[in-house]
C-alpha cells in the first residue's frame, strides 16, 4: 500500500546545530503537510506544501517539496532547546485526496 | 474560538468491552477525522466524516465506527476491545483539502 516513511527516526544535537529530517512517499503525493508534537501533546500544524519544487520558510525552519512530489524535507537551523519534538510529514495521494498518512516521524531532542 | 474539544482524556476499558469517544470541531470547519496513534508511531488513519457520511476509510475492522451528527461533531465506537487497541486517539477538523486541526486526544487503556 501506499507508505510514508521518514529518516532519521531519532536526532540528537547539541543546541545550536542544524537539523534535517527527510520525508519519501512510495507515490506521489497531491500536497505534502509537515507537523510538531511536542512530548505529551498533539499533533500542530506547520505548513503544506502544493508545488512541484516549492521551497517555504519559516524563521528558522526550511521546507522543501520535490520535483516528483514523493520526498520532502524540513531543516532547522540553529537549534533551539523549544525546538524538542516530534516532527512528521503527511501526505495525501492523488487517489485519496481526503486521506491523510503520516509518516512515523523524527524526534529531536537537544541537549542545551 | 474554541478549538477541536475531545472527551473523554482517558480512560481505562476491558477486553470485550466497547467505547464511544467524542470530538467538536473547530468553529466551521465540516469535516472530521479520526486517528490512532500508537506509542512511539505516527497518527494512522482511521476514517474522514463529511456531511454526517463516512467519506474516506483506512485499514482498521469494523469494529471501528463512527458518526457525525448535524452539528458536524462526531463519535468513534470500538467495539469488542482488544488489548492493541490501547492508544491515543486524536479527532482533528479541517475544511476541504486544508490543515488538519487536532484535539488533544483520548487517552485509552485496555487491560
Amino acid at each position: 500500500g501506499q507508505q510514508v516513511m521518514q529518516i532519521p527516526q531519532y536526532q540528537h544535537v547539541q543546541e545550536g546545530e542544524d537539523f534535517t529530517t527527510y520525508c519519501n512517499s512510495s507515490t506521489t503525493l497531491s500536497n505534502i503537510q509537515w507537523y510538531k508534537q511536542r512530548p505529551g501533546g498533539h499533533p500542530v500544524f506547520l505548513i503544506q506544501l502544493v508545488k512541484s519544487g516549492e521551497v517555504k520558510k519559516q524563521k528558522r525552519l526550511t521546507f522543501q517539496f520535490g520535483e516528483a512530489k514523493k520526498n520532502s524535507s524540513l531543516h532547522i537551523t540553529a537549534t533551539q532547546t523549544t525546538d524538542v519534538g516530534t516532527y512528521f510529514c503527511a501526505g495525501p495521494w492523488w487517489t485519496n485526496a481526503g486521506k491523510s498518512t503520516f509518516g512515523d516521524g523524527t524526534t529531536l531532542t537537544v541537549k542545551p | 474560538d474554541a478549538g477541536v474539544t475531545q472527551s473523554p482524556t482517558h480512560l481505562i476499558k476491558t477486553r470485550g468491552q466497547q467505547v464511544t469517544l467524542r470530538c467538536s470541531p473547530k468553529s466551521g470547519h465540516d469535516t472530521v477525522s479520526w486517528y490512532q496513534q500508537a506509542l512511539g508511531q505516527g497518527p494512522q488513519f482511521i476514517f474522514q466524516y463529511y456531511e454526517e457520511e463516512e467519506r474516506q476509510r483506512g485499514n482498521f475492522p469494523d469494529r471501528f465506527s463512527g458518526h457525525q451528527f448535524p452539528n458536524y461533531s462526531s463519535e468513534l465506537n470500538v467495539n469488542a476491545l482488544l488489548l492493541g487497541d490501547s492508544a491515543l486517539y486524536l479527532c482533528a477538523s479541517t475544511v476541504g483539502a486544508g490543515e488538519l486541526f487536532f484535539g488533544e486526544g483520548s487517552r485509552l487503556t485496555v487491560l
